[in-house]
């Protein structure tokens, strides 16, 4: 199936530092998608991207999709302890519309 | 709020008992998910409904099945819990018309097996 590789597996960081996680693809996806979940709950939806070169923003988070269609990266600046849990990659396959997920990167967000 | 709600969000059974999960909407979403999450892992894709057409994954077990009585509710059923299959269950909902949009996920059903 479709390869979706989320970077890095986990982070350590100091509160008010600024966080980069990316994920590529070995096929092209037609919308980009990043959730965050919070031990014991589902994922939350934080950013959705639909087209090449889009930058969005939700709050501290920026996110965008790549030109090539085949990777996006998710920013959080100024880190804050509620920052902490695991953070989603998800591509949506133009050829079946299904989603899928990267392995995730679990954020630790240290006072 | 709309949301998507599952019940239980513990739910814990015997060995070889049969068990089910529910999920409901609120948000009218015509397609609805299962899925799969073990400790640490992304989640994984059982089956989905597209309004009434169930779609099963490939790899998906047969001991996995799937009702949707309305557009409102799903049900996951286990016809013979192993301990392979404790997991987090998570249902999400999306709406698709043409276009596809991003999927809504509940807080999930932790299913723990004696």
């Amino acid at each position: 199936g479709q390869q979706l590789n989320q970077s890095p597996q986990s982070m350590f960081i100091q509160e008010g530092e600024d966080v980069s996680m990316n994920c590529t693809s070995s096929s092209i996806f037609n919308t980009w998608l990043w959730y965050k979940q919070d031990p014991g709950e589902g994922p939350v939806l934080l950013i959705a991207l639909y087209k090449a070169g889009e930058l969005t923003s939700n709050g501290r988070l920026t996110a965008q999709f790549g030109i090539t269609r085949k990777d996006s990266f998710l920013n959080i600046s100024a880190s804050i302890p509620s920052d902490v849990g695991i953070y989603f990659c998800a591509g949506q396959n133009p050829t079946d519309n299904d989603m899928r997920f990267g392995a995730g990167t679990r954020l630790t967000v240290k006072p | 709020d709309a949301m998507v709600i599952q019940n239980p969000r513990y739910q814990v059974t015997q060995f070889g008992k049969p068990v089910t999960l529910s999920c409901s909407q609120t948000l009218n979403h015509n397609v609805m998910y299962w899925y799969q999450q073990k400790s640490s892992q992304a989640p994984k894709l059982l089956f989905h409904y597209y309004d009434k057409d169930f779609n099963n994954e490939a790899d998906t077990p047969d001991n996995f099945q799937s009702r949707r009585p309305n557009t409102s509710f799903c049900f996951l059923d286990i016809r013979s819990p192993g301990l392979g299959d404790a997991a987090m269950y998570l249902c999400a909902t999306s709406s698709r018309d043409g276009y596809q949009g991003p999927q809504h996920f509940g807080d999930g059903t932790r299913l723990s097996i004696l």
